[in-house]
């Protein structure tokens, strides 16, 4: 089916551990977003991606790395997880902000 | 800075009409978006507006006054499956989309 997925849907790992979120769209759509959603914040960029091979900073890139070697795929790397990373992860493509189902990373 | 500013909670009554608003502060606009997110959900959008003035698109209609640096949704004949978070954001001179905390929305029976 045509659409947004992520994988996992849910995750724990420990603190200082590598840990990738995928992001797939069959939209080719050519801005992807990632977000990260806590309680009493709103939605907060993490990254973005206005093609392939083009990445930018969003509003809390620290401890995060992304990158985008094909339009579909648009990962997300946390290189060394700590516990204040434990969230809600969605990935969204367009300006309109299509998202995925989301990831729930717990990092313990 | 920049700020998204809206109601934490509001509770109505099924069957009756709400207004949620949200004011905005924002380095540039271009456009006000409003989404609804179900508990344990993703968002899924809901409107966008470039220009003053009321759009209207079915039980929904979304209201933006740029001189104002205000909107607000307006949900009709309101229907218990309408529980959500209500999240406004807006899309700055960068083109990122700032976003509020969102309006949880209690429908009562």
């Amino acid at each position: 089916d045509a659409g947004i997925t992520q994988s996992p849907r849910y995750k724990i790992t420990e603190t200082g551990r590598q840990v990738t979120l995928m992001c797939h769209q069959t939209w080719s759509h050519s801005y992807m977003f990632w977000y990260r959603q806590d309680l009493g914040h709103g939605l907060r960029l993490i990254y973005y991606s206005a093609a392939a091979d083009i990445t930018d900073k969003g509003e809390v890139p620290d401890g995060y790395v992304v990158s985008r070697s094909k339009t579909e795929n648009f990962p997300l790397t946390l290189e060394s997880a700590t516990r204040s990373q434990t969230s809600v992860y969605f990935c969204a493509s367009t300006g309109e902000q299509y998202f995925g189902p989301g990831t729930r990373l717990t990092v313990t | 800075g920049q700020n998204i500013d809206q109601p934490t909670e509001m509770t109505a009554t099924e069957g009756a009409i709400v207004q949620i608003n949200c004011t905005y502060q924002t380095s540039g606009f271009n456009g006000l978006f409003w989404y609804q997110q179900h508990a344990g959900e993703a968002p899924t959008f809901l409107s966008y507006n470039v220009l003053d003035g009321l759009e209207e698109k079915g039980r929904f209609s979304s209201f933006l006054s740029r001189s104002k640096g205000y909107s607000y949704l307006l949900l009709k004949e309101l229907q218990m499956k309408d529980s959500a978070s209500y999240l406004c954001a807006v899309r700055d001179s960068n083109y990122q989309l700032i976003w509020g905390a969102g309006t949880k929305l209690i429908i009562k029976p």
